[in-house]
């Protein structure tokens, strides 16, 4: 079964800070990595992809590596905002089955 | 509108009641999924289903079923709730495609279900 960790579960920076999220998996055979936000009251919302062939993908302010050999994936948040503050998940799907496995997520909270 | 939604967005019951939640979807996506979180947990899934026709076990199905009525709706169903299954239910939606293939799951807002 996969395992998926999130270090730290909460992290709090003030603003304009540069910030760099991890997320580990013991099952490197995976399909692909999906990093979601979380708001509190609402679902999910995905923010980045990378497929197993893909190092990283950027969206904005954000980038998301893929080390598969290591089994790891960052999301780096680059300059800040109060806005940015939720929880982010990342989900990792396997090369078989059709299953997504969750990390149980890093709470982040940016201070004006 | 919201492409995915859910209803009741919270709900309250008693122990040995059954319960069904509903998901909707207008986003056209053939795939639908539901998954429970819990605190310290992550989100695990429940049952998931790749057409109307096709209907999978997830990791936690024990207690639950579903039914696929059509392929914008997916409901769950708790035939008999116990307190361990209170928690945040989402329901989520992808679609299937071909050669390299991305399937970004869509969340709906969630049902908050306090089982007492």
């Amino acid at each position: 079964k996969q395992e998926v960790t999130q270090i730290p579960a909460a992290l709090s920076v003030p603003e304009g800070e540069n910030l760099v999220l991890n997320c580990s998996f013991t099952d490197s055979a995976i399909y692909n990595l999906q990093w979601f936000r979380q708001d509190p009251g609402k679902g999910l919302t995905s923010l980045l992809l990378i497929q197993s062939s893909q190092r990283e993908q950027t969206s904005g302010r954000l980038n998301a590596s893929l080390d598969k050999s290591s089994g790891r994936s960052t999301l780096y948040i680059a300059a800040s905002q109060p806005g940015d503050s939720a929880t982010y998940l990342c989900a990792v799907r396997l090369n078989t089955g059709n299953q997504f496995y969750f990390g149980t997520g890093t709470s982040l909270t940016v201070i004006p | 509108d919201a492409d995915v939604t859910q209803t009741p967005r919270n709900r309250i019951t008693k122990t040995g009641k059954r319960i069904m939640l509903e998901c909707s979807q207008t986003k056209g996506h053939d795939r639908m999924y539901w998954y429970r979180q819990d605190p310290g947990l992550g989100l695990r899934l429940i049952y998931y289903s790749f057409d109307v026709k096709d209907i999978n076990k997830g990791e936690i199905s024990d207690g639950y079923s579903v039914s696929r009525q059509a392929q914008a709706k997916f409901s769950l169903s708790l035939e008999s709730a116990i307190p361990n299954q209170t928690a945040l239910y989402f329901c989520a939606t992808s679609k299937s495609g071909g050669t390299g293939f991305q399937e970004t799951q869509y969340f709906g807002p969630g049902t908050r279900l306090l089982v007492l």
